[in-house]
């Protein structure tokens, strides 16, 4: 069963570019949740989708937005970067939003300069 | 104001040797808490999940055990090997419906030969 897919793994944007995230959950999977990683904060959670509906979002400006299309997969986008959104963007996935096991994917590295 | 607070932040100890992380946690209403080990560069893996009733559980050499009284929960790893390099992150969730998770900043464990 594959697990978790998100690309690209590593991209490198300047300052007010925008950029899209993809994430592909485990098939079966209806649930999906981003997450914001960086050294000095910790794991942070972005936005929650279940069936193509967000279902809780975290304390992020609007610059960061997401969506669900039918087969489950996700994309984030963020819009008009800057250099503090430079971190490790982790995708999950789950059966059932809330109390389900989640699985991560390996992430999405994004260097703003 | 929920939150999850995990020590030591970092911990070296030599291999072979046991050791005991600690999570706590001012979270409500409580649903589980989970363990997730973060290899460096990889996406989190989920080593445990613990509802109010469970008072201990184990995965290998890891064992989690829950205090819901006292809101604390510990991982204890026993005769740690280099492969248990890696941070481990306490998560609690607040509420089986909402789905919305609480993470802790994680304790970076480095096992030394």
């Amino acid at each position: 069963k594959a697990g978790v897919t998100q690309t690209p793994r590593y991209l490198i944007k300047t300052r007010g570019q925008q950029v899209t995230l993809s994430c592909s959950p485990i098939s079966g999977h209806r649930s999906v949740s981003w997450y914001q990683q960086t050294p000095g904060q910790g794991l942070q959670f972005l936005f929650e989708y279940f069936s193509e509906t967000q279902r809780n979002k975290g304390n992020f400006p609007g610059r960061f937005s997401g969506r669900q299309f039918s087969n489950s997969r996700s994309e984030m986008n963020v819009s008009t970067l800057e250099l503090g959104d430079s971190a490790l963007y982790l995708c999950a996935s789950s059966v059932l939003s809330g109390t389900g096991e989640l699985f991560f994917g390996e992430g999405s590295r994004l260097t703003v300069l | 104001k929920n939150q999850v607070e995990q020590s030591p932040q970092s911990l070296i100890i030599l291999e072979g040797k046991n050791c005991t992380l600690q999570c706590n946690y001012t979270v409500s209403p409580f649903s589980n808490l989970r363990w997730y080990k973060q290899d460096t560069g990889r996406g989190p893996v989920s080593l445990t999940i613990m509802t109010f009733s469970e008072n201990t559980k184990s995965n290998g050499r890891y064992t989690a055990t829950l205090d819901a009284d006292t809101k604390q929960s510990s991982l204890h790893i026993t005769a740690s090997q280099l492969s248990d390099s890696a941070s481990y992150i306490c998560v609690v969730s607040a509420s089986s419906n909402t789905g919305k998770l609480i993470f802790g900043q994680g304790t970076t464990l480095q096992v030394k030969p």
